[in-house]
């Protein structure tokens, strides 16, 4: 069965360091791959999205790889600020329209 | 509206009761999707409305669950005969159309609780 995976541990990183985050996936061919970042008790926002064809995005402090051999995303951010602590989600996207299957998130906690 | 709007953001009922759930899309978005989010778990695809295409209603857990939506605007998600199991918060998210790179937008959830 399909399955994407991410470390449910939460992941404590000190003040500057740069983050790294882990989805992988089995038994899917995603079309494109989207990190999202969700706060306690709010939605989840759109960070970035990058696709099958794509090695690597960048957007400001946050870079994100995918290989598709590996069936993996790597979500990197630099410098991290304790702004920056909060759940990572990532989303794969295949299928013949936009169904969006959504990864168990990883908290991630910037420590100053 | 500027972003995606549910209603209630907090819901209390006693088991075996209806409750309806209400979702505004931005204006404009084709696409509306709903999720489940039980606490400390993952996004749970529930049903994805794409314009007048029929609903993919696949993530639906029971019988007891139904989402309609009206045009290209407002959505309501019904769960009948709630059981305790159904605490959660239903999250609504709304994007331009069924394209891949269509960013979603998602509201700020309904929490229900089911006593």
């Amino acid at each position: 069965s399909q399955k994407i995976e991410q470390n449910s541990e939460a992941l404590n990183i000190q003040e500057g360091k740069t983050a790294t985050l882990t989805c992988n996936y089995t038994n899917y061919s995603p079309a494109y791959l989207q990190w999202y970042r969700q706060d306690p008790g709010r939605g989840p926002v759109f960070l970035l999205l990058i696709r099958e064809n794509e090695k690597e995005k960048r957007k400001e402090r946050l870079k994100v790889t995918f290989d598709t051999t590996l069936k993996q995303s790597l979500f990197h951010i630099t410098a991290s600020q304790p702004a920056d602590s909060a759940t990572y989600l990532c989303a794969l996207i295949s299928g013949g329209y936009q169904k969006v299957t959504f990864g168990i998130g990883t908290k991630l906690q910037v420590i100053p | 509206g500027a972003g995606v709007s549910q209603s209630p953001s907090n819901k209390v009922t006693e088991k075996g009761k209806d409750v309806e759930l209400r979702c505004d899309p931005i204006s404009g978005h084709t696409a509306l999707y709903w999720y489940r989010q039980r606490l400390g778990q993952g996004l749970e695809f529930l049903i994805y409305f794409q314009g007048n295409s029929a609903p993919d209603k696949s993530g639906l857990p029971s019988d007891r669950f139904s989402a309609e939506r009206t045009g290209e605007s407002v959505s309501t998600l019904t769960i009948q005969r709630t059981q305790q199991e159904d605490s959660a918060v239903y999250l609504c998210a709304s994007s331009l159309g069924g394209g891949f790179e269509n960013t979603i937008y998602f509201g700020e959830g309904s929490w229900l609780t089911v006593v």
